[in-house]
């Protein structure tokens, strides 16, 4: 089945600077690949995602690069502010299942 | 947020207790699904349903069963909990189509089972 790998665990930042996270997924079959951010007692939420047949989103400070060949993508967080501060989740679906990775927390510093 | 609501939010229990925990939702989302969340572990499926009776298992189904009756709710059911069960589940609905799109998530209900 899919495995889902997700580093760092934990991750700190000064404020301003730029945050990446990176997940490997083993499936060729995955063809969607979200992500999420929790915030601390609270639910997860999509905060952008990203399909096989793009190599690169972006949403203001936010992007995803996916490399099909190497099975990775990353999520990558320009100019951090300290509502970055959060445990962020990567996913891969291949329309029958959804694997999550095992979280990183991210932690700005200001 | 979307319309998802969890009940109860927090219940301890005791082991060999039944316990039960519902979701609903107001936005009319064919697909539900009940996940579990643990340190280390991430979010990991339990059960989901596509439809009202219509239901199938996730990767950590053992030790659960589900009901989904009506379109706005799905209940999740521990029949005899352990405490290994003990962890925060989260309720999440989607429109979309099985993975295919953004999950939407209740609050969350935290489980202590003693």
């Amino acid at each position: 089945g899919e495995n889902v790998e997700q580093h760092p665990s934990t991750l700190s930042v000064q404020e301003g600077d730029s945050a990446v996270i990176k997940c490997t997924y083993s499936d060729s079959a995955s063809n969607y690949f979200p992500w999420y951010k929790q915030e601390l007692g609270k639910r997860p939420q999509l905060i952008i995602d990203i399909r096989s047949n793009v190599g690169e989103k972006k949403d203001q400070r936010i992007a995803v690069t996916l490399n099909k060949t190497a099975k990775h993508f990353s999520l990558h967080i320009t100019e951090t502010q300290p509502e970055d501060s959060a445990v962020y989740f990567c996913a891969a679906s291949t329309n029958e299942k959804l694997t999550f990775g095992t979280g990183t927390r991210l932690t700005i510093i200001p | 947020d979307a319309g998802i609501t969890q009940s109860p939010r927090h219940k301890v229990t005791e082991t060999g207790t039944p316990v039960t925990l519902r979701c609903h939702q107001t936005e009319n989302h064919r697909y539900m699904y009940w996940y579990r969340q643990d340190p280390g572990h991430g979010l990991r499926l339990i059960h989901y349903s596509y439809g009202v009776k219509d239901t199938d298992k996730g990767e950590v189904s053992d030790g659960y069963s589900v009901s989904r009756s009506k379109t706005e709710d799905f209940l999740l059911t521990l029949e005899s909990a352990t405490s290994s069960q003990t962890s925060v589940y989260f309720c999440a609905t989607d429109d979309a189509g099985v993975y295919t799109g953004e999950l939407f998530f209740g609050e969350g209900s935290r489980l202590t089972v003693l």
